[in-house]
């Protein structure tokens, strides 16, 4: 079973504060990484996919970035808004499985 | 294509009583996925399907647990003798391959609570 390991549990800002969260992950075999946002009520929605290490994406306010060599993530959003309250889940998916392995989840709570 | 649909959106049923679940994914997408979240945790795998294909099943899934996907279309989840365990929100999912390019496509969830 792969353990995929998120932290914070959850974080409370300020609107405009900046934030990151990190996902750990099992370096070894290593086939893809994966961030959802999950706003209540919502379906979960795919923001990233990542395969390659050193990778850097960004959707608006929102990047993230891949070491697969030590198995991390990190998912950094500037300017925090209200609007980007939400869970924020990465998933990993290693050669040998065929789906991906979710972590608990970060809850980010963002007051104006 | 309006994304993934999943019926009921919540379901309250009686402690022994059989539920079923229905996941319609995207229509090009050859790849169904069932999870399953309680609180505090992030979606569990319980079992997806490759086309009509059933190909893995999570050992959280007890024998209790059915699903089909008839011809690669539609899906559904089965649990029979329903138990307060068995509550939770219900997450189907779907992608075309592995999903590595545009990633899973989920829908809004079946909540069940056994009482």
């Amino acid at each position: 079973i792969l353990n995929v390991e998120q932290s914070p549990q959850s974080l409370h800002v300020q609107e405009g504060d900046s934030t990151n969260f990190t996902c750990s992950f099992p370096s070894s075999n290593f086939y893809a990484l994966h961030w959802y946002r999950w706003e209540t009520a919502k379906s979960p929605e795919a923001l990233f996919v990542m395969t390659l290490n050193g990778d850097e994406k960004k959707k608006g306010r929102i990047s993230a970035t891949l070491n697969t060599k030590e198995g991390y993530s990190y998912l950094y959003i500037k300017g925090s808004q209200p609007e980007d309250s939400a869970t924020y889940l990465c998933a990993s998916m290693n050669s040998g499985y065929s789906t991906l392995t979710f972590g608990k989840g970060t809850m980010l709570l963002v007051s104006p | 294509d309006t994304g993934v649909s999943q019926d009921p959106r919540h379901k309250i049923t009686k402690r022994g009583q059989n539920v079923t679940f229905r996941c319609d994914p995207i229509s090009e997408h050859n790849r169904l996925y069932w999870y399953r979240q309680t609180l505090g945790q992030g979606p569990e795998f319980l079992t997806y399907f490759q086309n009509e294909a059933q190909l893995e099943k999570s050992r959280l899934l007890s024998d209790r647990f059915s699903a089909e996907r008839p011809k690669g279309s539609f899906s559904t989840l089965e649990i029979q003798r329903t138990e307060q365990g068995d509550s939770a929100m219900y997450l189907c999912a779907s992608s075309l391959g592995l999903g590595r390019d545009y990633g899973y496509t989920f829908g809004s969830g079946t909540r069940l609570t056994v009482v």
